[in-house]
């Protein structure tokens, strides 16, 4: 049973746009959120994070919003850069635990 | 961030060989560690949690006995594919966590003959 999904499995984008990748979540116990960055044949890069006791973190070009009430969250990536171009993970985990539960993906792809 | 490197990056193999992968963090002390992997077009998936001085937690339906896992230290985790045949094929990720965050080693590509 999947507890994090990503809905959108692909995502174009013109250079210098918002990127908006979207997550949700069924497990409402979770209070940790992460999102992870990976290109082929690489292991996930970390992104950001974000605590269930905030709505909105930020670093730079990328801003998490999360929504609780709807087990909803968000990157936001802008602008976007050609670099950016990757599969973007969202992740959560509980209170107490180290393991995290992954979503399915999504590939970004921005066009120059 | 933190720095966890993986060993080798790649492996190709013969059919009822076993390899050992082995996670380090570099930066910092990980009292534990996972194991992933990851089939094409697919998710992470998780293998087991490795602890340091106690046995691993494998997750349902993932064969301790074929995937050994040994974290003798608090910086090196290591994986052991037990006679391995090609549906092991596959990229395996470890990672280490560090204070809220888990960081990712590159992966390691086995391939099975």
């Amino acid at each position: 049973d999947q507890q994090v999904k990503q809905n959108s499995p692909s995502l174009s984008v013109q250079e210098g746009r918002i990127s908006i990748l979207n997550c949700d979540y069924t497990n409402s116990m979770f209070d940790y959120f992460l999102w992870y960055k990976k290109y082929p044949a690489e292991g996930p890069t970390f992104l950001i994070s974000i605590s269930s006791i905030k709505d909105k973190n930020e670093d730079g070009r990328f801003t998490v919003f999360l929504n609780k009430s709807a087990k909803h969250l968000s990157l936001h990536i802008v602008p976007s850069q050609p670099g950016d171009s990757a599969v973007y993970f969202c992740a959560a985990r509980f209170t107490g635990a180290n393991n995290l539960f992954f979503g399915t993906g999504t590939r970004l792809t921005v066009i120059p | 961030g933190a720095v966890v490197s993986q060993h080798p990056s790649w492996v190709i193999c013969k059919s009822g060989t076993s390899v050992k992968i082995e996670c380090r963090s570099l930066d910092f002390q990980a009292t534990t560690m996972f194991w992933y992997r990851q089939f094409p077009k697919q998710s992470l998936m998780l293998m087991a949690t490795s602890n340091e001085g106690s046995k691993a937690t494998y997750e349902q339906g993932v064969e301790k006995d074929k995937f050994l896992i040994n974290h003798a230290s608090l910086t090196l985790s290591t994986l052991t594919v037990t006679s391995a045949h090609p549906e092991d094929s596959s990229f395996y990720i470890c990672s280490a966590s560090s204070e809220e965050t888990q960081y990712f080693g590159p992966g390691t590509r086995l391939l099975v003959l």
